[in-house]
């Protein structure tokens, strides 16, 4: 049983597209993370979020929105693509200030 | 503003022999410490953590050592394996304002050679 599940692993859409990631966690952890990790191969903190507060790192666009159903789902919409967020996304959970387990990834291109 | 550096991008080693991974932050609000590992098209996977209260962690062939006063952490791997030939990522959380979120370097690629 794969503990942080992402779906889909590669996404390739067009510029302008709404498109949405998927990540499930069955560790019954209290928060979810989304890490971005782009072409420098750095990974940058997206969201935080657990059942009591959403954390937004300032930098991210308000064209990303994280939704979450429950305390187990953490998915990632994202408005309007651009060719910049073409990158490689993340999904994690962790228990508060836990070591966090993170998914496969989501290699997302934007042509 | 990088909080959190790993200023060699690769490091090689002989099979056997010890391989030592640097990193080092500049805020010192950072209280817990993490390395991860990285293989292609992979998530990161935990490794092994350190507290701020300790100034070393071992657990079996990995060690991680914690200098506060030089703000500045190693991994030691010994001996090194073919197997742990992958990105390492150093990481760091502090308490308080967004807890719990992990601020990354930008990884060391550790190649072991047989």
């Amino acid at each position: 049983d794969t503990a942080v599940s992402q779906t889909p692993k590669y996404l390739v859409t067009q510029m302008g597209n709404d498109k949405s990631i998927k990540c499930e966690q069955n560790l019954g952890h209290d928060t979810m993370y989304w890490y971005k990790q782009d072409s420098k191969k750095f990974l940058k903190i997206m969201f935080s979020y657990n059942n009591k507060e959403l954390i937004i790192n300032e930098t991210v666009p308000n064209r990303f929105s994280p939704k979450s159903p429950d305390k187990a789902h953490l998915n990632l919409h994202i408005n309007s693509l651009e060719l910049g967020d073409s990158a490689v996304y993340f999904c994690a959970s962790s228990q508060y200030r836990g070591k966090a387990f993170f998914g496969q990834g989501t290699r997302l291109t934007v042509v | 503003d990088q909080q959190v550096k790993q200023n060699s991008p690769s490091l090689s080693v002989q099979e056997g022999r010890i391989s030592i991974l640097n990193c080092d932050y500049t805020n010192s609000m950072f209280d817990y410490f993490l390395w991860y590992k990285k293989y292609p098209a992979e998530g990161p996977t935990f490794l092994i953590s350190i507290s701020s209260i300790k100034d070393k962690n071992e657990d079996g062939r990995f060690t991680v050592f914690l200098n506060k006063s030089a703000k500045h952490l190693s991994l030691h791997i010994v001996p090194s394996q073919p197997g742990d030939s992958a990105v390492y990522f150093c990481a760091a959380s502090a308490s308080g304002g967004s807890q719990g979120n992990l601020i990354f370097g930008k990884g060391t690629k550790l190649s072991v050679k047989p």
